[in-house]
């Protein structure tokens, strides 16, 4: 079945990096956009970014925007979101999710928690 | 950026009632390909979210009938005909016509 599984989240100081990744399964990954989507403790949500189904495009939230780099790897089914200089605001359970036709997000994974705390 | 602002943030329902969350953008969704990139998604607690309702209206794979949306330009709302015990969660409208993709505050729906 349609799988997305994100790992490389934990607790990490204030101005360190972090790199997460998410395992892609049961679809023609390289056919597709994927997005980073990230929700605070007890708030709501908030798009990170986007890239191509090639790579060739990425937009990025003016949060993170020259800190962190999405990027993905399509021999691997693999995508990753490079976190540096993190900040305490970047707590969150980070998603990752498909971009299918008509610019909807239609499979989520159960997300990463990433904590940066002191 | 285009702010979505959704009303009301808490809807307590009774079980088997209707439910209707409206969502409001700052500018109109409408995109130059012509259609209006206004989504859905419901949160259970606990889970991550899940698409209800893609391009204004059309509901998603397996979502029940007793979702519906509707809405133009700026203005939309989701309708739950008859909510059941499952809908409880946190229901986001997002817009995907311009980035940065921009979501609700969310509306919680609890059972009276």
């Amino acid at each position: 079945q349609v799988q997305l599984v994100e790992s490389g989240g934990g607790v990490v100081q204030p101005g360190r990096s972090l790199r997460l990744s998410c395992a892609a399964s049961g679809f023609t990954f390289r056919s597709h956009g994927m997005h980073w989507v990230r929700q605070a403790p007890g708030k709501g949500l908030e798009w990170v970014a986007v890239i191509w189904y090639d790579g060739s495009n990425k937009y990025y939230a003016d949060s993170v925007k020259g800190r962190f780099t999405i990027s993905r790897d399509n021999s691997e089914n693999m995508l990753y979101l490079q976190m540096n200089s993190l900040r305490a605001e970047d707590t969150a359970v980070y998603y990752c999710v498909r971009w299918e036709d008509n610019r909807v997000m239609d499979v989520w994974g159960q997300g990463t928690t990433v904590t940066v705390s002191s | 950026d285009i702010v979505m602002t959704q009303t009301p943030l808490s809807s307590p329902v009774t079980l088997g009632q209707p439910a209707s969350i409206s969502c409001r953008s700052s500018e109109s969704l409408v995109h130059s390909d012509g259609n209006t990139y206004l989504s859905w998604l419901q949160q259970r607690p606990g889970q991550p979210p899940r698409l209800l309702i893609y391009k204004i209206s059309h509901r998603f794979s397996g979502v029940p009938d007793r979702f519906s949306g509707s809405g133009a330009g700026t203005d939309f709302t989701l309708k739950i005909s008859r909510v059941e015990a499952e809908d409880v969660g946190v229901y986001y409208c997002m817009q995907a016509t311009q980035f940065p993709h921009t979501f609700g505050q969310g509306t919680k729906l609890e059972i009276k």
